[in-house]
């Protein structure tokens, strides 16, 4: 079966500092990534995703994420931490064929101090 | 809409109380998911509907918990006999096509379901 993990589960940084969420995942088969952002009171809102091809994904607010096969690993990160970047992050897998369903990381809340 | 709407936002009810839960999904799309997020569970599969396939059950925690999914398009989840631990927040996705894996799901805001 597959799992993800989400090391931390609260992440502190400074304004205008790098971010890194860690996220690993276990599957036999490198599955499909995808790194869910979410506000208070607010659904999931999919910041990017790795299917297929470049390893290194672009997402909206200036994050990014590297799938590295050889480490299963798939971590975001941002060069410089903005105020509204506090949230909860998730980290998902779904395989590439058969089930359907996304499975998700415990989540990562990102605190960031001014 | 543009997006997946969820309502009721907020739902409070008596223990012993059936609930339903609605969810309208992005026009167009095929797939529509069922999420359940509660503190120490994290986010949890319900149900996942693909056109008009049977529904994936497998997520469904009990045989309280049951949903349909009407035209293909509006989805409605029911709880009978609601229990405390029912208690959490109800996330509905949906997607362009369930059987293509790369397709994101996009998510609404929830129901928060509290049971007293």
């Amino acid at each position: 079966a597959q799992s993800v993990t989400q090391l931390g589960s609260h992440v502190s940084v400074s304004e205008g500092a790098l971010v890194l969420l860690r996220c690993n995942y276990s599957s036999s088969v490198p599955p499909y990534l995808f790194w869910y952002v979410q506000y208070p009171n607010q659904g999931l809102q999919l910041l990017l995703k790795y299917t297929t091809g470049a390893t290194l994904v672009k997402g909206i607010n200036g994050f990014e994420a590297e799938f590295k096969k050889s480490e299963t690993s798939f971590h975001l990160t941002k060069p410089s931490a903005h105020m509204s970047d506090a949230a909860e992050y998730f980290c998902a897998v779904r395989p590439q064929a058969g089930f359907q369903k996304l499975v998700f990381g415990t989540g990562t809340r990102l605190l960031v101090s001014p | 809409g543009a997006g997946v709407s969820q309502s009721p936002s907020n739902k409070v009810t008596e223990k012993g109380k059936d609930v339903e839960l609605r969810c309208d999904p992005i026009s167009g799309h095929t797939a529509l998911y069922w999420y359940r997020q509660s503190l120490g569970q994290g986010l949890e599969f319900l149900i996942y509907f693909q056109g008009n396939s049977a529904p994936d059950k497998s997520g469904l925690p009990s045989d309280r918990f049951s949903a349909e999914r009407t035209g293909g398009s509006v989805s409605t989840l029911t709880i009978q006999r609601t229990q405390q631990e029912d208690s959490a927040v109800y996330l509905c996705a949906s997607s362009l096509n369930g059987g293509l894996a790369n397709q994101p799901q996009h998510f609404g805001d929830g129901t928060r379901l509290s049971i007293l």
